[in-house]
């Protein structure tokens, strides 16, 4: 069965701090995994990686693949208060054009 | 670019009545739309897929008399909760895929529905 495992599943850090956050998978047919940030209403996209060891980048926040190690990270430099949110990872498969999520990491950043 | 819409946000009911949640998708076409639940401090579960001019693909579970999705065109597919009852209470988030391969799905803000 596909699944797609996050850790931590929580976390909280202080302002400034930086932040490592997992994603490891076992999908069928992986085709791309993707990052989405979740506030108080409905996930907005962050990264999405289809390709192993290429760094994708926005701002203070970055993500990479590894494919042959079936996982993916994301970096956060320098927390803000406002990251404060749930991160959730997705895979998705060509078999089933589907995205299998995981079960999120909730970051706390405190002033 | 790629903003869906959800309508409406938040909808309180009585149990026994019907509930339909609009998920539009503004600036694209959308050949594909996904209709997902949130129960709280957990992740999304997805409930069916639909695909414009298409039956909707139900997960196992899902029963497809009580939720039933219609995706009449390529920018609006529309979720009806029948009969709701108070286990039905949750966030009910649609999503939206483009034309095109990619696995982007675009969210739109959540319907949360409270059944009394």
């Amino acid at each position: 069965e596909d699944k797609v495992v996050q850790s931590p599943l929580s976390l909280v850090v202080h302002e400034g701090d930086t932040v490592t956050l997992n994603c490891s998978y076992e999908v069928t047919n992986f085709r791309s995994l993707l990052w989405y940030k979740q506030e108080k209403k409905a996930p907005t996209f962050l990264f999405m990686l289809t390709s192993s060891g290429i760094e994708k980048k926005s701002g203070r926040l970055s993500s990479i693949l590894d494919k042959k190690e079936l996982s993916s990270i994301l970096n956060i430099t320098a927390t803000q208060t406002g990251d404060s949110a749930i991160y959730l990872c997705a895979v998705g498969s060509s078999n089933t054009g589907k995205l299998i999520f995981g079960q999120g990491t909730t970051l706390q950043v405190k002033p | 670019g790629a903003v869906v819409s959800q309508h409406p946000s938040r909808v309180i009911c009585k149990s026994g009545t019907s509930v339909k949640i609009e998920c539009r998708s503004l600036d694209f076409q959308a050949t594909t739309m996904f209709w997902y639940r949130q129960f709280p401090k957990q992740s999304l579960m997805l409930m069916a897929t639909s695909n414009e001019g298409s039956k909707a693909t139900y997960e196992q579970g899902v029963e497809k008399d009580k939720f039933l999705i219609n995706h009449a065109s390529l920018t609006l597919s529309t979720l009806t909760v029948t009969s709701a009852h108070p286990e039905d209470s949750s966030f009910y988030i649609c999503s939206a895929r483009g034309l095109g391969s990619s696995d982007t799905q675009y969210f739109g803000p959540g319907t949360r529905l409270t059944v009394l």
